[in-house]
């Protein structure tokens, strides 16, 4: 089966840097995206990491090492709007060009001023 | 363009009726997908179709609920006699990628 972990609160300060680590075990595994969801919003693309390595845009990144089966959001110079939930969201290849996404329970960021 | 749309916005239902929930995706999407969420909660699974092959039903609770999709595009989600444990906000999301899914607005449940 499927599962990831993800902190379920983080806090922090406008201004400064944060990370949201996301551990997960899946079989066919095909890539790690990062998705935002404000309270009463829907959830919105923020990045997918597809190699190893780190995706930056603005002022957040990603990152996925495949073989410790781990990936990050970072969020730099944190704004009172980014407090929200963040879920990490596992691609797997199910077959037949079919691709399962599974999600985190996400982790609900404060900031705090 | 236009984004996924999904009607309506919120139904409130009595217990042990029938619901129907619409989606319609992005034009040219080929993957569909439902999931369920309660207040605070993470984001539950229902069902994925993608093109014409053979939905993954895998998510779905029990058998009072079922989805189709016709003709590669919009999608009706059906609760049959709906308990009050069916509350939450269902939210479709549309894809034509492995990864990049666009949500649509939900549907928030109420099953009194």
């Amino acid at each position: 089966g499927q599962s990831l972990e993800q902190p379920s609160e983080v806090t922090a300060v406008e201004g400064a840097i944060v990370q949201i680590n996301c551990t997960y075990q899946t079989s066919g595994f095909y890539g790690l995206s990062w998705y935002q969801q404000h309270d009463g919003g829907a959830p919105t693309f923020l990045s997918y990491n597809g190699l190893d390595g780190l995706e930056e845009t603005g002022r957040f990144s990603s990152f996925l090492s495949r073989s410790d089966s781990y990936g990050y959001l970072l969020l730099q110079e944190l704004q009172m709007k980014d407090s929200a939930s963040y879920f990490c969201v596992v691609s797997s290849y199910s077959g037949a060009g079919s691709y399962q996404l599974t999600f985190g329970k996400g982790t609900k960021l404060s900031v705090i001023p | 363009g236009a984004g996924v749309s999904q009607s309506p916005s919120n139904k409130v239902t009595e217990k042990g009726k029938d619901v129907e929930l619409r989606c319609d995706p992005i034009s040219g999407h080929t993957a569909l997908y439902w999931y369920r969420q309660s207040l605070g909660q993470g984001l539950e699974f229902l069902i994925y179709f993608q093109g014409n092959s053979a939905p993954d039903k895998s998510g779905l609770p029990s058998d009072r609920f079922s989805a189709e999709r016709t003709g590669g595009s919009v999608s009706t989600l059906t609760i049959q006699r709906t308990q009050q444990e069916d509350s939450a906000v269902y939210l479709c999301a549309s894809s034509h990628t492995s990864y990049e899914q666009y949500f649509g607005p939900g549907t928030r449940l109420t099953v009194t």
